[in-house]
């Protein structure tokens, strides 16, 4: 079975400090995503890492996907209230038909406290 | 541009009541769709997924089905629900296993 596991599991913190949160697997991944959802809607697509080793920015976050691309990190420079939410990881295990199927992670509750 | 829609928004059903889900996709044509169904504040669990006009995979065995009648038409349905069928569930879209996931804006069914 291929698991994602995600820490913490919750994280609440003051504005203008810096989280990493987790993502670990004992398995391969193709790819793997982080999305982020607020509460009642539907998760957001924030990015997608495909090549071990890689690193991507968007603003004030950062993802890593690991060389034997079986783990990932979202870190998160100078919080701010606005990143509040839940952040969802997921992979499409190696080997997956193309099927698109993906597994996600426990999520980790950000509180950005004022 | 591409967009999905799920409806109903929320839903509040008695034990042992039929079910009816409906999610369409605009703007693409051949997605591959997908129900999930999400905990409290937890991550997503699979329910369903198709790649084609009637081709549906269930990935958990339960009190519920799934049919895609139509390209970008997804119908997840059950003839009596339980209550541990309440949560909120949630709807996407994808071409294919490098591309993330378009979700609809879900639906939060309990059941009573």
């Amino acid at each position: 079975t291929q698991l994602l596991e995600q820490s913490p599991q919750f994280l609440s913190i003051q504005e203008g400090e810096n989280l990493t949160v987790y993502c670990n697997s004992s398995s391969v991944f193709s790819s793997l995503q982080w999305y982020r959802q607020e509460p009642g809607e539907g998760p957001v697509l924030l990015v997608t890492v495909v090549t071990g080793g890689e690193v991507k920015k968007l603003k004030r976050l950062t993802f890593q996907f690991g060389d034997a691309r079986k783990d990932s990190s979202l870190h998160i420079t100078a919080a701010q209230t606005g990143d509040t939410g839940l952040y969802l990881c997921a992979g499409v295990p190696q080997g997956s038909s193309n099927t698109g199927k993906l597994i996600f992670g426990q999520g980790t509750t950000l509180q950005v406290k004022p | 541009s591409q967009t999905i829609h799920q409806w109903p928004a929320t839903l509040v059903q008695p034990v042992g009541s039929p079910l009816s889900l409906e999610c369409t996709v605009e703007g693409t044509s051949n997605p591959n769709l997908y129900w999930y169904r999400q905990a409290a504040g937890r991550g997503l669990q699979l329910l369903f997924y198709s790649v084609g006009i009637g081709q549906i995979s269930s990935e958990v065995p339960q009190n519920l089905s799934a049919s895609r009648p139509q390209d970008r038409q997804f119908i997840l349905s059950s003839k009596k629900l339980l209550l541990s069928d309440s949560g909120f569930y949630l709807c996407a879209w994808n071409i294919g296993r490098f591309y993330g996931y378009t979700f609809g804006s879900g639906t939060r069914l309990t059941v009573v």
